[in-house]
């Protein structure tokens, strides 16, 4: 069975900085591309950023290209998100989430999803 | 700019059919899309694959009442014999070049 379990979320003031982590099991997580999806409470899914199954592709949103970096760690079945200079609207849900297997090109899509860890930034 | 749209909420009744629509921006006509649902308080739950050509593959233990289809750059996902756990945010998702994600705003599905 896939599992996505998250972590790491947590009250932050403006201009600090959070890890998130995401902890996969269930498949052979070297095959799969990773992305983390935001939702703030009440609103929609945002995607926010990509990595590819070696980590040498990454992707952003520009909402927070510069102060977030994605990485993973295939030894540990781990996806990251290293989040710095937050911003109140950063306040969201952080999902984790897997890319599908058959992903190419402009045909790529999330398949499974973990439930979340919620980050607050606040002051 | 890839961009998705759908529309804010639908509603049907219990037992009917409903069918929601996901529009791509033009020029992105061929992309193939995602279906999600979000029941209230849950995780996201993938529901399947929807290509150009309107064939779909679905996530596991989907069951037979949600199907895609296509038209152009519409892609719709049509939920038969309606239930109350199918009351449910619905979102559509692409991707663009590269490594880029992108959601469509949700369609709010009421079910009554």
């Amino acid at each position: 069975e896939v599992q996505l379990v998250e972590s790491g979320g947590g009250v932050v003031r403006p201009g600090g900085s959070l890890r998130l982590s995401c902890a996969a099991s269930g498949f052979s997580f070297d095959d799969y591309g990773m992305s983390w999806v935001r939702q703030v409470p009440g609103k929609g899914l945002e995607w926010v950023s990509g990595i590819n199954w070696n980590g040498g592709s990454t992707g952003y949103a520009d909402s927070v290209k510069g102060r977030f970096t994605i990485s993973r760690d295939n030894a540990k079945n781990s996806l990251y998100l290293q989040m710095n200079s937050l911003r109140v609207e950063d306040t969201a849900l952080y999902h984790c989430a897997r890319v599908a297997a058959d992903c190419s090109g402009n045909s790529c899509y999330i398949d499974y999803w973990g439930q979340g860890t919620l980050v607050a930034v606040s002051s | 700019q890839l961009v998705l749209t759908q529309s804010p909420s639908a509603s049907a009744s219990l037992g009917a059919s409903v069918k929601l629509t996901c529009t791509l921006r033009s020029g992105h006509s061929s992309y193939a899309i995602a279906w999600h649902q979000q029941q209230p308080e849950k995780g996201p739950r993938y529901l399947m694959k929807l290509n150009s050509d309107g064939s779909h593959s679905k996530g596991d233990g989907i069951p037979d009442r949600f199907s895609g289809s296509s038209s152009g750059a519409e892609r719709y996902l049509t939920i038969s014999s309606l239930q109350s756990d199918d009351e449910a945010d619905y979102y559509c998702q692409t991707w663009g070049s590269g490594i880029q994600g992108v959601f469509g705003g949700g369609t709010k599905l009421t079910v009554l």
